[in-house]
């Protein structure tokens, strides 16, 4: 089944101590990208990925990082997470005329 | 890409169509019109796009008015399982996609 997998769906972390959020896709796509969802603010683009090692900033880029060491893969890694980075995440690949095949979300809250 | 504009909420009968408004009326000629929805807190899910024409699948159907500068969403017999935000999304390439508020869809028994 063609999918992409978020791992954890839940996180409860503190202050500071480094997080990854993995992401991966089956479907051989080139465009990833990550997303967070806070109320009344809607969906926004933290980071994409245009291919493999080629990632850029979305709209929200501060107090992430990502990487794209290999096609299938595009983490998420907070280096020091921070209360207010306490969301919905959201990762999602871009396949054939611009679908977003998305995955079922990472509720992370930062304590 | 150019900006949308959606009713917030809107309730449907189950078993009625439902027909979801978009108003885009800055939309460029190499613009797509798409739509994803998402059901309570779980990823958003595409549902259909187009360009021009009217397009059907097997979710819903697009119906574009004939200037662009207006679409609607119509899903034939909503259930309660059709509940969610739906969004319109216009843009050039299918890579920054700008969700908006959405609007916000209640199919009620």
């Amino acid at each position: 089944e063609a999918q992409v997998t978020q791992n954890p769906r839940y996180l409860i972390t503190v202050t500071g101590k480094k997080l990854t959020v993995t992401c991966s896709q089956n479907m051989n796509h080139e465009y990833m990208s990550w997303y967070r969802q806070d109320p009344g603010l809607g969906l926004r683009q933290i980071y994409y990925s245009m291919n493999v090692e080629v990632t850029d900033k979305g709209d929200v880029p501060e107090g992430y990082k990502v990487s794209r060491k290999e096609k299938r893969n595009f983490p998420l890694i907070l280096e020091s997470p921070s209360p207010n980075q306490t969301s919905l995440y959201f990762c999602a690949s871009r396949g054939g005329a611009g679908m977003r095949t998305f995955g079922s979300g990472t509720r992370l809250t930062v304590v | 890409d150019a900006k949308t504009t959606q009713p917030t909420s809107m309730d449907c009968a189950e078993g009625r169509a439902a027909n979801l408004p978009c108003n885009h009326s800055t939309i460029s000629g190499n613009e797509y019109v798409y739509w994803y929805r998402q059901i309570h807190s779980q990823g958003p899910q595409y549902i259909i796009h187009g360009l021009k024409n009217n397009e059907t699948n097997e979710m819903a159907s697009l119906i574009i008015t004939e200037d662009r500068k207006s679409s609607t969403l119509i899903l034939p017999h909503a259930t309660l399982r059709d509940t969610a935000v739906y969004y319109c999304i216009v843009t050039t390439s299918g890579y920054a996609l700008n969700f908006g508020k959405g609007t916000s869809l209640l199919v009620t028994p």
